[in-house]
């Protein structure tokens, strides 16, 4: 199958800082990436839809300048949590391909 | 209603047997169904993929779709204790956004 990295896979950064996490697809191009939210024993939830060239697409409820996407080419999108507060500390994944999306390892992210 | 039901478990079983896992939905729209399985604190792992109804053999998973009653099964034969895991269903329709159902968490008891 095809292969999605995620870096880093996990991080611990002070409140108030920015952290950036990367997903790449490794032996495809991908015009279409997704970042989801995971808290633990829950599903994943969307959070955008990154778009190679474009804007990203963001679900209702998900705050655009908190989490900035960025998808410069057709193998690298970013997502930059911007000034962290704890109550951002989760579990990110990305993934590429649709419908049958395959996903990075995943990033935990906490913020003290 | 959430668009994808799916009981979160724990489902525990003894090594050997045979798990089935389910999801029923409700969008008439979605013709993409996936399975995924996850480990804790690692991203989903894509298991089966199926767009038709009717049944996909992989291995010791077994997927089946019934697009007339909107439910989906996965079967695990001869499980192991390695498929402890959390299974994720996942669906789609044309536009690509994937809907997940809650995920079942998965104890095989050796």
């Amino acid at each position: 199958g095809a292969v999605v990295s995620q870096h880093p896979s996990w991080v611990i950064c002070k409140s108030g800082t920015s952290v950036k996490i990367e997903c790449r697809s490794l032996d495809f191009q991908a015009t279409t990436m997704f970042w989801y939210r995971q808290f633990p024993k829950q599903s994943l939830m969307l959070m955008a839809t990154s778009n190679e060239g474009s804007k990203a697409t963001y679900e209702q409820g998900v705050e655009k300048d908190k989490f900035l996407i960025n998808h410069a080419s057709l193998t690298l999108s970013t997502l930059t949590v911007t000034s962290a507060h704890p109550e951002d500390s989760s579990f990110y994944i990305c993934s590429a391909r649709a419908p049958r999306a395959f996903f990075g390892q995943g990033t935990r992210l906490t913020v003290v | 209603q959430k668009e994808v039901e799916q009981d979160p478990g724990p489902l525990s079983v003894p090594e050997g047997a045979i798990v089935s896992l389910n999801c029923t939905y409700s969008n008439s729209a979605f013709q993409y169904f996936m399975w995924y399985r996850q480990y804790s604190r690692k991203g989903p792992e894509l298991l089966m993929y199926t767009y038709s109804s009717g049944n996909k053999e992989d291995g010791r998973f077994t997927a089946q779709v019934d697009k007339s009653s909107k439910y989906i099964s996965l079967f695990i034969r001869d499980s192991q204790p390695s498929d402890s895991a959390t299974y994720l269903c996942a669906m789609s329709a044309e536009g690509n956004k994937l809907v997940f159902g809650a995920g079942t968490i998965l104890r095989v008891k050796s």
